[in-house]
């Protein structure tokens, strides 16, 4: 099973950010937050990971909160094009497991 | 171009005719792991492989057997596929670590 939690759908408005919340309360010290996301019946996309800092690079930002148990993905100016399922994975050395993630509709 | 490519993208097949999906990469990946992905169920892992002649099962491994006799392919065997086994499938690789899996466009595969 999936160790992380997200709300199962959220939309946005085109042009505005997108704040995709992951709740991951049982993540272990060595464990990263992954984010991935899968557009339409694409292969899931790599977006960002992190550890307990901050991150950001050209697709989004991550940020993790301090007690590292939930952690926030943050498209700064949604387009259509990020209509898609967002997956939040907290992984150490073991494969990733998905779980079913946040489907956003971005609204024009 | 770094990628992962699956062959074929979609197929269509009967009860019991052995089948195989192939997936390989470009970028010197040790890790390796085919998907399969079902309405209301996300994806879930078949089968991985940290290395060559290194495999292991995934969570839903039944039905299904993997090689890895070379570091860019992995080929993803249905001995008797069933009409259960019709999904969608992925292939994905990373450099050992993991943090930024590349995941093939998808095999559709339907068992009738």
């Amino acid at each position: 099973d999936a160790k992380t939690t997200q709300p199962p759908s959220m939309d946005c408005a085109e042009g505005r950010a997108a704040n995709l919340p992951c709740n991951h309360s049982t993540i272990s010290g060595n464990e990263y937050v992954y984010w991935y996301r899968q557009i339409h019946s694409q292969g899931p996309q790599y977006i960002i990971h992190g550890l307990k800092n901050n991150e950001t690079n050209e697709m989004a930002s991550l940020i993790i909160t301090e007690d590292r148990k939930s952690s926030t993905l943050i498209l700064p100016h949604a387009t259509l094009r990020d209509t898609a399922v967002y997956y939040c994975i907290s992984s150490g050395n073991t494969p990733l497991v998905f779980g079913k993630g946040t489907r956003l509709s971005v609204i024009a | 171009e770094a990628q992962v490519t699956q062959n074929p993208r979609y197929l269509i097949t009967v009860t019991g005719k052995k089948l195989t999906v192939t997936c390989s990469q470009n970028m010197n990946h040790e890790y390796m792991s085919w998907y399969r992905q079902d309405p209301g169920l996300g994806l879930r892992q078949i089968y991985y492989s940290m290395n060559v002649e290194v495999t292991d099962k995934g969570d839903v491994p039944e039905g299904y057997k993997v090689s890895r006799k070379e570091k860019r392919n992995f080929p993803l065997i249905l001995e008797s596929p069933s009409p259960n086994q019709t999904s969608l499938y992925f292939c994905a690789s990373s450099l050992w670590g993991h943090y930024e899996q590349y995941f093939g466009p998808g095999t559709r595969l339907t068992v009738t």
